[in-house]
């Protein structure tokens, strides 16, 4: 069965700052990975997503991810970090065949913007 | 534009009640899915719909229930049976067969018992 870890709960930085947050995943064949970001109260919002090719992404909002097959991992950066980057991220991991259940979200982080 | 949109916003519920949670979706997406979500525990998969008059049971199916009378709606139902219903709720959609497109969501629904 494929799995998502998120391993920091909590990640605070500065404004200004670059920001990376780390997504592990287990899948046995070549995953769709993604991201989204979640403001409080509200659903989530489709940051970026890997399907194949380059492994490097580019997302809205100045975000980009890097698929790391050999780490098993799809962490997501911003080189500079706005206060409204405040929210909550989560990673998701899907199958590439069959059942439309197939995405599994991480546990997310919470992400403090300090001024 | 298209969208999904759960209402309400906000719920209360007594104990003992039955509450019925809407999303109603016009992008023509096959697959529906509802998820709870609870602080720290990131979404956690109630059922989910592929085809109309068809539904799955997700990880945490007990005391809800569902119905996929039509394409673009699949309302919850959060019954009595469910202990511990204070959460918030989200309604999301995908096309069936590009998953890897991955899901469109509504704004949630925050369900409170009172």
């Amino acid at each position: 069965a494929q799995s998502v870890t998120q391993p920091d709960i909590h990640i605070t930085v500065s404004e200004g700052a670059s920001l990376e947050l780390r997504c592990n995943y287990s899948y046995g064949a070549t995953p769709y990975l993604f991201w989204y970001v979640q403001s409080p109260g509200q659903g989530l919002q489709l940051l970026l997503k890997y399907f194949s090719g380059d492994t490097l992404v580019q997302g809205i909002k100045g975000f980009e991810a890097e698929f790391k097959r050999s780490q098993s991992s799809f962490n997501l950066r911003k080189p500079s970090v706005h206060w409204s980057d405040a929210a909550e991220y989560f990673c998701a991991v899907g199958a590439a065949s069959g059942s439309a259940r197939q995405l599994t979200f991480g546990s997310g982080t919470q992400l403090t913007v300090l001024p | 534009d298209g969208g999904i949109t759960q209402s309400p916003k906000y719920l209360f519920r007594k104990e003992g009640q039955n509450v019925t949670l809407s999303c109603e979706q016009n992008l023509n997406h096959d697959a529906m899915y509802w998820y709870r979500q609870d602080p720290g525990q990131g979404l956690r998969l109630i059922y989910y719909s592929q085809i109309v008059n068809d539904f799955q049971k997700g990880d945490i199916a007990e005391g809800y229930s569902v119905s996929r009378e039509k394409k673009e709606s699949f309302p919850l139902t959060v019954t009595s049976a469910q202990k511990n219903p204070t959460a918030f709720y989200l309604c999301a959609s995908s096309t069936q067969d590009r998953v890897g497109h991955g899901y469109t969501f509504g704004s949630g629904t925050r369900l409170t018992v009172v």
